[in-house]
């Protein structure tokens, strides 16, 4: 079963402007970590954001995390055409080794 | 350093049939993950190999099985095929002491 929810599940936006999606999960957590999907492909990481750490930055990306509402985001700055793609956020254990627990992702269509 | 690689890239089988799917981690990495995807129940994490020892399990029949061997390549096998085992299935390693995953692009396994 999957961790938690994403949300929204569709984003359409305009090339340049901003896309912000958010995440919640349901337990206690070590990590939490946003990955990229291209069209069924590999996924591809993009940032990791510690437990006792609630917001960090990465080239456009910003996400955040308040473990007390046990929920993050992720926002993307300045939209390219290329950033069309399903995002998914993922919750590690430290009990659990490199398992990962998804959310059911949230598709992105950034329009030129 | 070379990415994950997975093959075949795409397979076909019939009911009842078994199926082998490859993975080979990224160099040095010794932490094996695989998941599938599926439209239904989204990325679910099947099993992680670590040393050539199943570290974890998701919460999947026992006609899911796998193993690594020595040069951290791992090997997931599926028995006695069912239709709704059509699925992306992906595999991800990771390295020692970091959370980060690097997937292969995946093998779309079609069962008729």
């Amino acid at each position: 079963s999957q961790q938690g929810e994403e949300d929204p599940q569709a984003l359409s936006i305009q090339e340049g402007e901003n896309a912000t999606m958010n995440c919640s999960y349901k337990t206690s957590i070590n990590n939490l970590q946003w990955y990229r999907q291209n069209s069924g492909r590999g996924l591809v990481h993009l940032i990791l954001i510690r437990s006792n750490e609630r917001e960090k930055h990465s080239g456009r990306l910003r996400v955040t995390l308040d473990t007390s509402k046990k929920s993050s985001s992720l926002l993307i700055t300045a939209s390219r055409a290329a950033d069309t793609a399903s995002y998914f956020c993922a919750t590690g254990f430290k009990a659990a080794g490199n398992k990962l627990t998804f959310g059911g992702g949230t598709r992105v269509l950034v329009k030129p | 350093k070379a990415g994950v690689t997975q093959t075949p890239r795409y397979l076909i089988k019939t009911r009842g049939q078994q199926v082998t799917l490859s993975c080979s981690p990224i160099s040095g990495h010794r932490s094996v993950s695989w998941y599938q995807q599926t439209p239904g129940q989204g990325l679910q994490f099947l099993f992680e190999y670590f040393s050539e020892t199943q570290r974890n399990k998701g919460n999947f029949p026992g006609r899911f099985s796998g193993r690594q061997f020595s040069n951290s390549r791992s090997e997931m096998n599926v028995s006695t095929l069912e239709l709704g085992d059509s699925a992306l299935y992906l595999c991800a390693s990771t390295a020692s002491g970091k959370y980060e995953q690097y997937f292969g692009p995946g093998t779309r396994l079609t069962v008729t």
